[in-house]
């Protein structure tokens, strides 16, 4: 089954400590992307890639790491997480950019405390 | 750069009525307009979208329509159904070489 998988789908922790948020997709899609969803804000772009090893910034790069060593994989790294980053975060991946269309993951609820 | 206002946040209709949501952008150069779709505690899915080249386009029951003059791109249901309930999300691209896609805050339909 063709999918963008994530994990954790929750995940609680304390400002600060590192974390990881997997995405892998199975559709030999070329652009993957993390967007974080917030009350009345919708959903913000945080990075994107188009290809292995090419990244760039969305809109809310601040306190965020990626990176796309495989072409399936694209974690998005915390490196010292802050209760502002409290989101619920998505992963998706494209073809072929974002004028074709996102499959999106289930979403990473992720708190800060 | 791209700044996408949607309108209105909530939306309420009887089943049977049809419910409009309104987009607006600022650049005039974006070129790529989908709308998403998210049910409750599930993940926003593409419904329909349009490109700067077509006027409108329209999938059974949804339509799109794009006004470039005034900037603004419109979501229309008729014959709402219950299965309709979500929250949706226009969003822009700006045909600048980078690939971002602007959201909107989101309409939730009732």
């Amino acid at each position: 089954e063709a999918q963008v998988t994530q994990n954790p789908r929750y995940l609680i922790t304390v400002t600060g400590k590192k974390l990881t948020v997997t995405c892998s997709q199975n559709m030999n899609h070329e652009y993957m992307s993390w967007y974080r969803q917030d009350p009345g804000l919708g959903l913000r772009q945080i990075y994107y890639s188009m290809n292995v090893e090419v990244t760039d910034k969305g809109d809310v790069p601040e306190g965020y790491k990626v990176s796309r060593k495989e072409k399936r994989n694209f974690p998005l790294i915390l490196e010292s997480p802050s209760p502002n980053q409290t989101s619920l975060y998505f992963c998706a991946s494209s073809l072929q950019g974002v004028v074709s269309p996102l499959h999106f993951g289930n979403g990473t609820r992720l708190t800060v405390t | 750069g791209e700044n996408v206002e949607q309108h209105p946040s909530t939306l309420s209709v009887q089943e049977g009525d049809s419910a409009v949501i309104k987009c607006t952008y600022s650049d005039s150069a974006s070129n790529y307009f989908p709308w998403y779709k998210q049910e409750l505690g599930k993940r926003p899915q593409l419904i329909i979208d349009i490109r700067s080249n077509v006027g409108e386009k329209k999938d059974q029951r949804i339509a799109v329509t794009l006004n470039k003059t005034a900037k603004h791109f419109s979501l229309h249901i008729t014959e709402t159904q219950p299965e309709d309930s979500a929250v949706y999300f226009c969003a822009a691209h700006l045909n600048t070489g980078f690939q971002k896609l602007v959201f909107g805050t989101g309409t939730r339909l009732l």
